[in-house]
């Protein structure tokens, strides 16, 4: 089992929907959770962080954490094509010092 | 401010010969890293650095090295190129503090193809 799993998409939304991509876990005293977006050909942007459980907004994005669970997702609203990237999931490991990506999840918001 | 840059951009190297990727942070930030990325296998770590002076080893070490005599610079090693080490490598940082990670940060990364 990976340690960090996402479905590898492509998830396709039409434009102005809200797109939601998940991610799981298998460590459980992980404590700090990122997405990063990535644009073809570019490197990893980071868009978000959470540390605790719940929900925590940032404009379009909306990241929610359930440690219990072993759930964090992201969800985008208003969903624009420049939305359209891979989005990767990133966790810490148990020793705390580095970041464990998922695969990404690739979206795709059609016109 | 720049952030994180690499150097070169992108490059063309023969296998057998040695190469340095060049990573520099302006940011102060304490730890960095090097993953490289290829298609169906993620972000994979190669090296990171606590802390100037300080390197450990990733998930694919072999073949690579790393020194961090500074802050500011994590230059990546490839003694002798071989082809399985064509990709694109990416740098990251991150300011170390409190109990939780930190953000981390990637440069904008080296494409490199070894023939």
């Amino acid at each position: 089992q990976k340690e960090v799993e996402q479905n590898s998409g492509p998830l396709s939304v039409p434009e102005g929907a809200i797109a939601s991509l998940n991610c799981t876990y298998s460590d459980r005293v992980s404590q700090s959770f990122f997405w990063y977006r990535q644009y073809s050909g570019k490197s990893p942007e980071l868009i978000m962080s959470i540390y605790s459980n719940g929900d925590k907004e940032d404009g379009r994005f909306t990241a929610q954490l359930n440690k219990a669970s072993q759930y964090v997702s992201l969800l985008i609203r208003d969903s624009q094509p420049s939305d359209s990237a891979t989005y990767l999931c990133a966790v810490n490991n148990n020793a705390g010092n580095m970041l464990t990506f998922g695969g990404g999840t690739r979206l795709m918001v059609k016109p | 401010i720049a952030g994180i840059t690499q150097a070169p951009t992108s490059q063309i190297l023969a296998a057998g010969r040695r190469m340095t990727l060049r990573c520099t942070q302006d940011m102060r930030h304490n730890a960095m890293y090097w993953y490289r990325q290829d298609l169906g296998l993620g972000l994979r770590l190669i090296h990171y650095s606590n802390t100037a002076g300080t390197t450990g080893k990733g998930e694919v070490p072999d073949g690579y090295s790393v020194s961090r005599a500074n802050t500011d610079d994590f230059p990546l090693t490839l003694a002798s190129a071989v082809p399985s080490q064509t990709s694109v490598y990416f740098c990251a940082s991150r300011k170390t503090s409190g109990s939780y990670f930190g953000e981390q940060f990637f440069g904008p990364g080296t494409r490199l193809t070894v023939l």
